[in-house]
């Protein structure tokens, strides 16, 4: 259990435009997800919290208004990117946690990553 | 305020060797402490936590950690390396509510294998 997908895998878009990453909790109610980045060789880190039925909880420099956070549903949420320039070519991936009982609260599944290239 | 230093970037072992992998975090709470595998263009794998019960924690794939209060470490080893071993490892602590709660990701050590 507590298995967390992503789409798609890979991704390439033409400067100027958008484009949406699916997460998703396949086995399980997220009520929370967080949305990481990474840049080559270089560690995750944290862009957002996405809270079911709320909003997102941006980290400090991140804007909300490029990368906007949708999280309608306890096994869906979404992060697209806006007006995508080639700065934005980077590794996201995100994460769940399972609250049911029995799973510790603060552990986080990952999902696989998507990998964005901007032309 | 949290943070992680993992020590060299990049490590490098031959098959059958020690693996150490170190980790140092900063925490102004108790904190809750990880280890991630990444391999290529892949998602992160939990390899073990710690969650304040004992101080040696057993993982998968025959990897283990100790923390260690006094020092504000909690290094990852294994025994004996294997080639499949070879990926990024990442070191994450974690504080117990709130906003400590999110994950705070070290820079990450490459472990290279060799024969």
């Amino acid at each position: 259990g507590a298995v967390v997908s992503q789409h798609p895998s890979r991704v390439i878009c033409k400067s100027g435009t958008s484009v949406k990453i699916e997460c998703r909790s396949l086995d399980f109610q997220a009520t929370t997800m967080f949305w990481y980045r990474q840049f080559p060789k270089q560690s995750l880190m944290l862009m957002a919290t996405s809270n079911e039925g709320s909003k997102a909880t941006y980290e400090q420099g991140v804007e909300k208004d490029k990368f906007l956070i949708n999280h309608a549903s306890l096994t869906l949420s979404t992060l697209t990117v806006t007006s995508a320039h080639p700065e934005d070519s980077s590794f996201y991936i995100c994460s769940a946690r399972d609250m049911r009982q029995g799973h510790w609260a603060y552990e986080q599944y990952f999902g696989p990553g998507t990998r964005l290239t901007v032309t | 305020a949290q943070s992680v230093t993992q020590l060299g970037s990049h490590v490098s072992v031959s098959e059958g060797a020690l693996v150490l992998l170190r980790c140092n975090y900063s925490s102004s709470v108790p904190p809750y402490l990880f280890w991630y595998v990444q391999y290529p263009n892949q998602g992160l794998q939990l390899l073990l936590k710690y969650t304040s019960a004992a101080t040696l924690v057993k993982g998968i794939n025959g990897f283990e950690a100790e923390f260690k209060k006094s020092e504000t470490s909690f290094h990852l080893t294994k025994p004996s390396a294997h080639m499949s071993d070879a990926a990024e490892y990442f070191c994450a602590v974690s504080g117990v509510t709130g906003t400590a709660s999110k994950l705070t990701f070290g820079t990450g050590t490459r472990l290279q294998v060799t024969l």
